[in-house]
């Protein structure tokens, strides 16, 4: 299957600071990716839609000042977590469909995660 | 609204024993579903999904989905479950646009008694 790719893995900040997490697909363009938020025992949250060449789309709730999206090219997506707070730790996954536009199979495929820690 | 529903929060189950996890939708047209597998701290795999045709899907790691359109539901299940089986399982219901949202239920936390 495609792969999609995070990285950080893992990565520990100090409260104010900005973080920024990469989400690639590998082996596949994707028009369209999605940026989920876990805490810990729980469901995925989606956050926001991201659009190639365009804005993303928030969810509702999801402050978009603060989760800052880009998503510059058919095979990068990056989601910057403005000015950290330790209530922003969390798990952050990143998913892109393959296929493109249309999205011939439907499938989302996940990236490994990436762990915040805000101190 | 799509929404999906996994009542079961946890499952215990003694290895080799079957195994068969609860999952129920809401969803305005007809649904594409997918059963997700997370091991603790990573990402998510696709054990299965089911968009047409057959609704009695097979999908990795011998687990295989029943799509019941009366019931609203996608159960998972496995015949002999492994220790190895022993993760998070999310069902997901989507469409098949590429912009579409896939929204997942809240997961079915699943142990396996030795």
């Amino acid at each position: 299957g495609a792969v999609v790719s995070q990285h950080p893995s893992r990565v520990i900040c100090k409260s104010g600071t900005s973080v920024k997490i990469e989400c690639r697909s590998l082996d596949f363009q994707a028009t369209t990716m999605f940026w989920y938020r876990q805490f810990p025992k729980q469901s995925l949250m989606l956050m926001a839609t991201s659009n190639e060449g365009s804005k993303a789309t928030y969810e509702q709730g999801v402050e978009k000042d603060k989760f800052l999206i880009n998503h510059a090219s058919l095979t990068l997506s990056t989601l910057t977590v403005t000015s950290a707070h330790p209530e922003d730790s969390s798990f952050y996954i990143c998913s892109a469909r393959e296929g493109g536009a249309g999205g011939k199979t439907g499938e989302l495929f996940f990236g490994e995660g990436s762990r915040l820690t805000v101190l | 609204a799509q929404s999906v529903t996994q009542p079961d929060i946890h499952i215990t189950v003694s290895e080799g024993a079957s195994l068969e996890l609860r999952c129920n939708y809401s969803y305005g047209a007809t649904p594409y579903l997918f059963w997700y597998v997370q091991s603790p701290g990573q990402g998510l795999q696709l054990l299965l999904k089911y968009f047409s045709g057959d609704t009695l899907v097979q999908g990795i790691k011998g687990f295989e989905a029943e799509f019941k359109r009366s019931q609203s539901s996608f159960n998972l299940r496995k015949p002999s479950v492994h220790w190895s089986d022993a993760a998070e399982y999310f069902c997901a219901v989507g469409a098949r646009s590429s912009a579409s949202k896939i929204i997942f239920g809240s997961g079915t936390r699943l142990s396996i008694r030795p």
